[in-house]
């Protein structure tokens, strides 16, 4: 069985610029929820996804933007990237909103 | 707004040794207390949950405690091995299962 898997899994982008992280959760679950961890601190919720509809959004600009597929699979999308927004973004995945969630790899972000 | 403190931030036992990480949460509507951990560069792994309507839970040398009118709920480890060597986090969640976490606490266990 496939866990949550992200891609990329390291990024590189410059001040400015756009990126879009992925997300494909474990088959079989509906709900994706995304995470900031910056080195030395807990994950920060960014957004949560259950059937395609989002269900709460966490205190970030409106830089972050996500959305889910059909599939469940999910997008993170940030804009106008600052050197800040460097850090680890981490997808969850579980059945329903409130079950366990799996955590992807992550994917490593680094804005120069 | 949402919020867990968990206490504390560093924790070096020596193996063998018990460790005990404490957290308090501040929505009185979460229902759902997940303990993740996390070894440099890796994902959070779920190790131990509970939910509002039981008060401990154990699976070996693992057990989590909660108290919901103090808002507090805690991870207690037993026979700590070096291995257990990691970050711990503590969250709450509620029906969407939005995970607010706390800071983390650094576990060193010690030969």
């Amino acid at each position: 069985d496939a866990g949550v898997t992200q891609s990329p899994t390291h990024l590189i982008k410059t001040r400015g610029q756009h990126v879009t992280l992925r997300c494909s959760p474990i088959s079989g679950h509906k709900s994706v929820s995304w995470y900031q961890q910056v080195l030395g601190q807990g994950p920060q919720f960014i957004f949560q996804y259950y059937e395609k509809e989002e269900r709460g959004r966490g205190n970030f600009p409106d830089r972050f933007s996500a959305r889910q597929f059909p599939n469940y699979s999910s997008e993170l999308n940030v804009n106008a990237l600052l050197l800040g927004d460097s850090a680890l973004y981490l997808c969850a995945s579980s059945l329903v909103g409130d079950t366990e969630a799996f955590f992807g790899q992550g994917t490593r972000l680094t804005v120069v | 707004g949402e919020n867990v403190e968990q206490h504390p931030s560093t924790l070096s036992v020596q193996e063998g040794d018990s460790a005990v990480i404490k957290c308090t949460y501040s929505d009185s509507a979460s229902n759902y207390f997940p303990w993740y951990k996390q070894e440099l560069g890796k994902r959070p792994q779920l190790i131990i949950d509970i939910r509002s309507n039981v008060g401990e839970k154990k699976d070996q040398r693992i057990a989590v405690t909660l108290n919901k009118t103090a808002k507090h709920f805690s991870l207690h480890i037993t026979e700590t091995q070096p291995e257990d060597s990691a970050v711990y986090f503590c969250a709450a969640s509620g029906i969407w299962g939005k995970l607010i976490f706390g800071q983390g606490t650094e576990l060193s266990v010690k030969p």
